[in-house]
């Protein structure tokens, strides 16, 4: 257990739906990534957020959008889903107090199917 | 992004040792990680190197040659359970971009 948690678990929606994954990162963890991961695609880093700021995106589409709240839990927002969004997404979790490498503590993630 | 070039699958016999290379850019490198993930299920952290050489752990070791843009990560005395996809991460930044290689997955046969 690396104390990371996301819920829900599963998630069965339809196209054109719009659905929110969240994300508690571990205790006194300041930053939160979020990933994708889908069997064609490997593990695709989508954005990290660094005490509620955005510090860093990668390939996440304009569909998409996370925010981190003050209690530092984070949320994805994926809206106008697509059969092609169906995917595992992980949430990730370290230190970050300072720029540099830092071990990152991956959540059980979320298992999107878009029918 | 920058390419991260590790083999698809490798299969060892319990009891052997598996060496999973692994190629990046060396432009803005900054760290490399290997994450062991068994299928369906999270990441986790097996190894962090951010200087050349040897980083040993128990039966896991993993090596890094910065000039080369190469790592390698060494799994001794395989055991069923380390049937897993092993996956090649680089930090390319300074704020915690990972850039994750496909994974090699392992499969160890009696």
């Amino acid at each position: 257990d690396s104390g990371v948690t996301q819920t829900p678990k599963h998630l069965i929606t339809a196209t054109g739906q719009r659905v929110t994954l969240r994300c508690s990162p571990r205790s006194g963890d300041l930053s939160v990534y979020w990933y994708q991961q889908s069997l064609d695609q490997g593990l695709q880093f989508l954005i990290q957020y660094y005490n509620g700021e955005e510090r860093a995106k990668g390939n996440i589409l304009e569909r998409f959008s996370a925010q981190q709240f003050p209690d530092l839990h984070s949320e994805l927002n994926l809206s106008s889903l697509e059969l092609g969004d169906s995917a595992l997404y992980f949430c990730a979790s370290s230190v970050a107090v300072l720029a540099g490498p830092h071990e990152q503590y991956f959540g059980p993630g979320t298992r999107l199917t878009v029918t | 992004g920058q390419n991260i070039d590790q083999p698809t699958e490798m299969t060892a016999t319990e009891g052997a040792i598996v060496q999973i290379n692994c190629t990046y850019q060396t432009s803005g490198f900054n760290g490399l990680f290997w994450y062991q993930q068994h299928a369906g299920e999270a990441p986790t952290f097996l190894s962090y190197n951010v200087l050349d050489g040897l980083e040993e752990k128990g039966r896991f070791s993993s090596f890094l040659s910065r000039s080369k843009g190469y790592s390698y990560l060494l799994l001794k005395e395989l055991q069923m359970k380390d049937s897993a996809s092993y996956l090649c991460a680089v930090y390319y930044d300074s704020w915690g971009k990972l850039q994750f290689g496909a994974g090699t997955q392992v499969v160890v046969t009696p």
